[in-house]
């Protein structure tokens, strides 16, 4: 039972550069979300997709964007990566149909030089 | 402004002793709050959840206790194990949906010696 599955695992990027972080889950869940967190820190919503179809705006959007590609896959991008940016970006999906909590992967650890 | 915060950002227990890890929120209207554990390495797993209409709820070794007078929670874990170091998280979402837009704490850090 793989649950949700982030690739790559680890990255290392030049500043400008840009990269797209793919994840997958098999739970048929219908809400998806991407977070980051910084050394210390806990969590922070970048971006979430209810359902398929859908994306919206979580609280530090700025410099990603995101694609519900179907129900199984939501990939986060970076357009022009910033050292700002250095960080672990986690994903989640979660069945809000039936008010389940979140399941997270296992993270890409992002590193911009 | 509002936050989800902990009181103590490492808590150090002797192994087969219990432990309670806090936390503040300061949104009366958040309704759904979670605790999750995380180990070196590894994503958030989930423990425990609780909706606002409960008091208490209790899992394998673990007890979630919710005041909303105070808008404080706390997660218990029974015989606490050397597994069980990790850093804690709590949860709470603010949107009146079940799980969008969950705000989390900054985490606590439990140590279990041996």
């Amino acid at each position: 039972n793989a649950g949700v599955t982030q690739t790559p695992k680890f990255q290392v990027l030049k500043t400008g550069q840009s990269m797209t972080l793919q994840c997958a889950q098999d739970m048929n869940h219908n809400s998806m979300y991407w977070y980051r967190q910084d050394p210390g820190m806990g969590l922070r919503l970048i971006y979430y997709s209810a359902s398929e179809g859908t994306t919206d705006k979580g609280e530090v959007p700025n410099g990603y964007n995101v694609s519900r590609l179907n129900k199984r896959e939501f990939s986060l991008r970076l357009e022009s990566a910033a050292p700002s940016q250095t960080s672990v970006y986690f994903c989640a999906s979660s069945d809000t149909v039936n008010n389940q909590p979140q399941h997270f992967g296992d993270g890409t650890r992002l590193s911009i030089l | 402004g509002e936050s989800v915060g902990l009181h103590l950002p490492t808590l150090s227990v002797q192994e087969g002793d219990n432990s309670i890890i806090n936390c503040a929120y300061s949104n009366s209207a958040s309704d759904y709050f979670i605790w999750y554990k995380q180990e070196s390495g590894k994503g958030p797993q989930f423990i425990i959840d609780i909706r606002s209409n409960m008091d208490k709820r209790q899992g394998q070794r673990v007890t979630v206790l919710l005041n909303k007078t105070v808008k404080h929670l706390s997660l218990q874990i029974a015989a606490t194990q050397p597994g069980d170091s990790a850093v804690y998280f709590c949860a709470e979402n603010r949107g009146g949906d079940s799980s969008y837009k969950l705000i989390f704490g900054s985490g606590t850090r439990l140590l279990v010696r041996p």
